[in-house]
């Protein structure tokens, strides 16, 4: 019951921009765009989250498409340190059933020097 | 900066032995989760847990699992007799509250190997 579809793999260049697709076609009005990623066996790392705004912090920013069924993720200027699986997650801010933070397989990006 | 702490890095035991994972949550949050990786494997959810009870569990969590808060910073995974297949890496997280934007913050896991 995936709500995002991801590439599974993407590489990019150390020092350009990275830009990670996800699909959310079927994202209701309340559920928000989360980003993590896991580097290596790690604990997830949260990113960035977004609405329908465009959002931006230090790590990256998120580019929701107007009919929010698409988003990208954009690291600036990736680093080797960058390699690690993103995963892109849709769901409510809420707590209630079912609305828990569930993880599909992610985009796993490869930084090349 | 706060964090989310998990003891032991790695745990090493025998089937059908029990074995505890635990974790300390960053101090001022109130929602608490474990999930696990098996190698190779996506990041799955067990369970989560609010104000001193379980409320949402996976299908994964069964009568094995059990999870506690003893006292005002642990939080405990139980695993009663440990299977072949429960070996995975073990994530804590915790969540600050209610009407948050909700993001999780993850410890960086405990490693359970079963023998």
């Amino acid at each position: 019951d995936a709500k995002t579809t991801q590439p599974p793999s993407m590489d990019c260049a150390e020092g350009r921009a990275a830009n990670l697709p996800c699909n959310h076609s079927t994202i209701s009005g309340n559920e928000y765009v989360y980003w993590y990623r896991q580097i290596h066996s790690q604990g997830p790392q949260y990113i960035i989250h977004g609405l329908k705004n465009n959002e931006t912090n230090e790590m990256a920013s998120l580019i929701i498409t107007e009919d929010r069924k698409s988003s990208t993720l954009i690291l600036p200027h990736a680093t080797l340190r960058d390699t690690a699986v993103y995963y892109c997650i849709v769901r409510e801010p809420l707590y209630r059933p079912n609305n828990d933070m569930r993880f599909g397989a992610g985009t796993r990006l490869t930084v090349k020097p | 900066e706060p964090e989310v702490t998990q003891t032991p890095s790695h745990q090493v035991t025998q089937m059908g032995q029990e074995v505890i994972l635990r974790c300390v949550p960053i101090s001022n949050h109130l929602y608490f989760y474990w999930y696990r990786q098996i190698l190779g494997q996506k990041v799955e959810f067990l369970v989560s847990f609010y104000n001193n009870e379980i409320s949402e569990k996976s299908e994964i969590f069964d009568d094995q699992f059990s999870v506690e808060r003893p006292d005002g910073s642990n939080f405990t995974l139980k695993i009663r007799s440990t299977k072949l297949e429960d070996s995975a890496m073990y994530f804590c997280a915790s969540s600050v509250g209610q009407m948050n934007t909700g993001e999780l913050f993850f410890g960086e896991g405990s490693r359970l190997t079963v023998l």
